[in-house]
């Protein structure tokens, strides 16, 4: 595997259910992202992990908890969503410091229902 | 507050015929201007950064230039491959490790 991978790419659940998301970087980064992206909204950060500590949370409701056991993977679980949670959740990385770019996984296809 | 705008929101061309994308930006302290290309249903790929008014950067049809209010991705004698949204974020010197997006350019190069 290479780059950022997410899994799975597609997922469907029920308002009461409880899932997770996870991604994985192969790029070497000390920092990982969770951002959501919406229909005709610029992409939102949702938190941030550097050398495994969050340094960021972007005044995500508690629905959404974030797990980061090395720097290597992040997890996203989810839990009691609502239907406007329905979004493609992506992943990124990247060096850690604030001027190097960010590479994104391929996302996940998230319906709430 | 750090805020991105891109325009056009859409743009059509023909294969061959040149054309830019805009991204207004107002940012305290800026450490980076970024352009990424999304494909539908795909994360956004990597293409630049740039960092200082003046700056310049390269990558086959594609040429990204930097002033202290604007950056231009320059799109020279596009193919139908280069269709995709073009998105453009900034980091400034508050934003921590945030990146803040613009809502991006569709561009659709019919043959």
């Amino acid at each position: 595997e290479t780059g950022v991978t997410q899994t799975p790419r597609h997922l469907v659940m029920g308002m009461t259910n409880k899932k997770s998301l996870k991604c994985e970087q192969h790029l070497g980064h000390n920092a990982m992202y969770w951002y959501k992206q919406s229909a005709k909204k610029p992409l939102e950060l949702m938190f941030v992990y550097n050398f495994k500590e969050q340094t960021e949370n972007n005044s995500v409701p508690s629905r959404f908890s974030p797990e980061c056991p090395n720097s290597s993977h992040l997890f996203l679980h989810l839990h009691t969503l609502q239907p406007e949670d329905s979004a493609l959740y992506l992943c990124a990385s990247s060096h850690s410091g604030a001027s190097y770019e960010q590479y994104f996984g391929p996302g996940t296809r998230l319906t709430v229902t | 507050e750090d805020q991105v705008t891109q325009s056009p929101e859409a743009l059509r061309l023909q294969e061959g015929e040149s054309s830019s994308l805009n991204c207004s930006y107002t940012v305290s302290g800026l450490r980076g201007l970024f352009w990424y290309r999304q494909d539908p249903g795909k994360g956004p790929e990597f293409l630049f950064t740039l960092y200082s008014a003046g700056e310049e950067k390269e990558k086959e049809r594609l040429k990204a230039t930097l002033t202290k209010k604007e950056s231009f991705l320059h799109i020279t004698a596009p193919k139908p491959e280069d269709s995709a949204t073009y998105l453009c974020a900034v980091r400034g010197s508050n934003s921590g490790y945030a990146l803040n997006f613009g809502k991006g350019t569709s561009l659709l190069v019919t043959p």
